[in-house]
């Protein structure tokens, strides 16, 4: 599996912006970069994935460096319910990691 | 709601006995995928089925043991129960395609081993 790394933890303040990074510098060329969420005890969500280019779903928006080593997700006006564990994970990746852990702020 | 339905949702049994876990993938998709998240603890992924057969093993223990039918649900059997398999057994589903692919989770089993 390519290797990603993450910052452990990560604090927001309610209805800023929440940047979690990630690097992945060995993702191969074909291999897409996608973002999951889990809160407490719930299953994993699917956030968003991307290859190239910047992506923006209702949910959030993946900027990708253009040598695709990092990205970083956006959540533009985080929530208390945007609380979560977030990870990143190249496409072909089976293991999800340790993640950020977000925590939302009132 | 995922798509993705496992049952049960919560058991409790005693050590040293088996269970089965059951998922059924989301309409369409053919792979299966089984992890393992204990109290605190990552993620951890066992098994992964496409199309009935298995893809790709993890960290499952030789008492845990899977496999993928040919309407595509997925059973977990786990074994000679331990009180350290107390976990949340999560089931996922994709499509499985080569470039990487979304994969959706279900709910997740509470096993609790007594």
């Amino acid at each position: 599996d390519a290797k990603t790394t993450q910052p452990p933890s990560m604090d927001c303040a309610e209805g800023r912006a929440a940047n979690l990074p990630c690097n992945h510098s060995t993702i191969s060329g074909n291999e897409y970069v996608y973002w999951y969420r889990q809160i407490h005890s719930q299953g994993p969500q699917y956030i968003i994935h991307g290859l190239k280019n910047n992506e923006t779903n209702e949910m959030a928006s993946l900027i990708i460096t253009e040598d695709r080593k990092s990205s970083t997700l956006i959540l533009p006006h985080a929530t208390l319910r945007d609380t979560a564990v977030y990870y990143c994970m190249p496409g072909y990746a089976l293991n999800f990691g340790k993640g950020t852990s977000l925590l939302v702020t009132p | 709601d995922s798509g993705v339905t496992q049952t049960p949702k919560h058991l409790i049994t005693a050590t040293g006995q088996r269970v089965t876990l059951r998922c059924s993938p989301r309409s369409g998709d053919l792979s299966v995928y089984w992890y393992q998240q204990s109290l605190d603890q990552g993620l951890q992924f066992l098994i992964q089925y496409y199309n009935g057969e298995e893809r790709a093993k993890g960290n499952i223990l030789e008492r845990f043991s899977a496999q993928q039918f040919p309407d595509l649900h997925s059973e977990l059997n786990l074994s000679s129960l331990e009180l350290g398999d107390s976990a949340l057994y999560f089931c996922a589903s994709s499509k499985g395609g080569l470039s990487g692919n979304t994969i959706y989770f279900g709910e997740g089993s509470w096993l609790t081993v007594v």
